[in-house]
């Protein structure tokens, strides 16, 4: 595709429930990553895709998240016992390989916990 | 992680004004520092970047200029317009992560006309 794409835009869980978020990085990019954006706040890193490997995730909050990327190409971020606080806007991205590629983003997926 | 601060938060100008964003950061080891231009509703989109080497890059209205031994960067746009209007965000890499950014806290640019 053009872009990167990520569904749903929007998602509304009860909380406790599991969620599972897609993104599709552009065509060709090797590198891809995980971003979560609360309300008037920057972008913060969860977890980092080079290939089919977590190269870094680190900024994975505790063990409810979790992301694959089986085929180095589509990534899943899942969402385990749902909490209010993970509400937030979901963004992904992608590059290409090595230092100081641009990194594209998504519009993001918008989840609310209620 | 990276500690970027990124001021200020919220910033007026009148159209046709310059806007001046400036941002910190710690890590001595980072290397590559890009901005973000966000839009409400959308996802942050790349508008400069600048890498250590380079110590000011310009296209057409928007300049970054880097300080390493200071440890800060900055945005400038010139001749600002209403469509400049949105949320910026200051990045850098993070040294322990290949190629992942960490993000300042955004600045809200309002151009009125």
């Amino acid at each position: 595709g053009a872009g990167v794409s990520q569904t749903p835009s929007n998602k509304v869980t009860e909380k406790g429930k599991y969620v599972e978020l897609r993104c599709d990085p552009i065509s060709g990019h090797t590198a891809l990553y995980w971003y979560r954006q609360s309300l008037g706040q920057g972008p913060e890193f969860l977890i980092y895709f080079q290939g089919t490997g977590a190269a870094d995730d680190s900024g994975l909050p505790n063990d409810r998240f979790f992301a694959v990327r089986p085929e180095g190409s589509v990534s899943t971020l899942k969402i385990q016992r749902t909490e209010r606080g993970d509400s937030a806007v979901y963004l992904c991205a992608s590059s290409l390989a090595g230092p100081g590629n641009t990194i594209y983003f998504g519009e993001g997926s918008w989840l609310t916990v209620v | 992680g990276e500690n970027v601060e990124q001021h200020p938060s919220t910033l007026s100008v009148q159209e046709g004004d310059s806007a001046v964003i400036k941002c910190t950061y710690s890590d001595s080891a980072s290397n590559y520092f890009p901005w973000y231009k966000q839009e409400l509703g959308k996802g942050p989109q790349l508008i400069i970047d600048i890498r250590s080497n380079v110590g000011e890059k310009k296209d057409q209205r928007i300049a970054v200029t880097l300080n390493k031994t200071a440890k800060h960067f900055s945005l400038h746009i010139t001749e600002t317009q209403p469509e400049d209007s949105a949320v910026y965000f200051c990045a850098v890499s993070r040294s322990n992560s290949g190629y992942a950014l960490n993000f300042g806290k955004g600045t809200s640019l309002l151009v009125t006309p």
